[in-house]
């Protein structure tokens, strides 16, 4: 079945640096990968979608890249800032054109 | 524009109950889908819709029903409450030619 891991230990980061947060997955071919952040108590908000034909994309202080070869997404967020301070949650669309989510990563930025 | 509105934000309830979560969404979406998310498990789907009279199960139906009537509203229902059921539960849409899902902000449901 498909599956998707995200590290569930909470990423703890210097204000001002680069974050970077991972996602993969197996046992599956997704056309595209969403990321997600959700604040305590919220549902989550999309950020940024990245197509399999895609190798970057970027948003402001945000940047995706996808790895098909490596079944891997990863997340970068830089000159973070407290605020940044979220879980960051992926997504994969699945045949049935629904999305398959994984557990998430909490982000931590420490002033 | 509210987006997703769900009711309520929190709900107690005792084993064997039953009631209804509410959903509803003003973007004129055509599909919605209802999830639980649990500590240290992605978002899991229970039931989902593509249009208006139109709805399948996801990956953990058992226990829940949906009907969608019309294209605002998709309510979920719990036949009779058991206590693994206790989880946040999240609606969300989206359009058919857009990927971006729209969430509401969620029903913290505890069964004792």
């Amino acid at each position: 079945s498909q599956k998707i891991e995200q590290n569930s230990e909470a990423l703890n980061i210097q204000e001002g640096k680069t974050a970077t947060l991972t996602c993969n997955y197996t046992n599956y071919s997704p056309a595209y990968l969403q990321w997600y952040r959700q604040d305590p108590g919220r549902g989550p908000v999309f950020l940024l979608l990245i197509r399999e034909n895609e190798k970057e994309k970027r948003k402001e202080r945000l940047k995706v890249t996808f790895d098909t070869t490596l079944k891997q997404s990863l997340f970068h967020i830089t000159a973070s800032q407290p605020a940044d301070s979220a879980t960051y949650l992926c997504a994969l669309k699945d045949s049935n054109y629904q999305l398959i989510w994984g557990a998430g990563t909490k982000l931590i930025i420490k002033p | 524009n509210a987006g997703v509105t769900q009711t309520p934000k929190f709900q107690v309830l005792k084993t064997g109950q039953s009631m209804t979560l509410q959903c509803a969404q003003d973007m004129n979406h055509e599909y919605m889908s209802w999830y639980r998310q649990d500590p240290g498990m992605g978002l899991r789907l229970i039931h989902y819709s593509v249009g208006a009279g139109i709805t399948d199960q996801g990956e953990v139906p058992n226990g829940y029903n949906v009907s969608r009537s019309t294209t605002e509203d998709f309510p979920l229902r719990l036949l009779s409450a058991a206590p693994s059921q206790t989880s946040v539960y999240f609606c969300a849409s989206r359009s058919r030619r857009n990927t971006e899902a729209f969430f509401g902000q969620g029903t913290r449901l505890t069964v004792v």
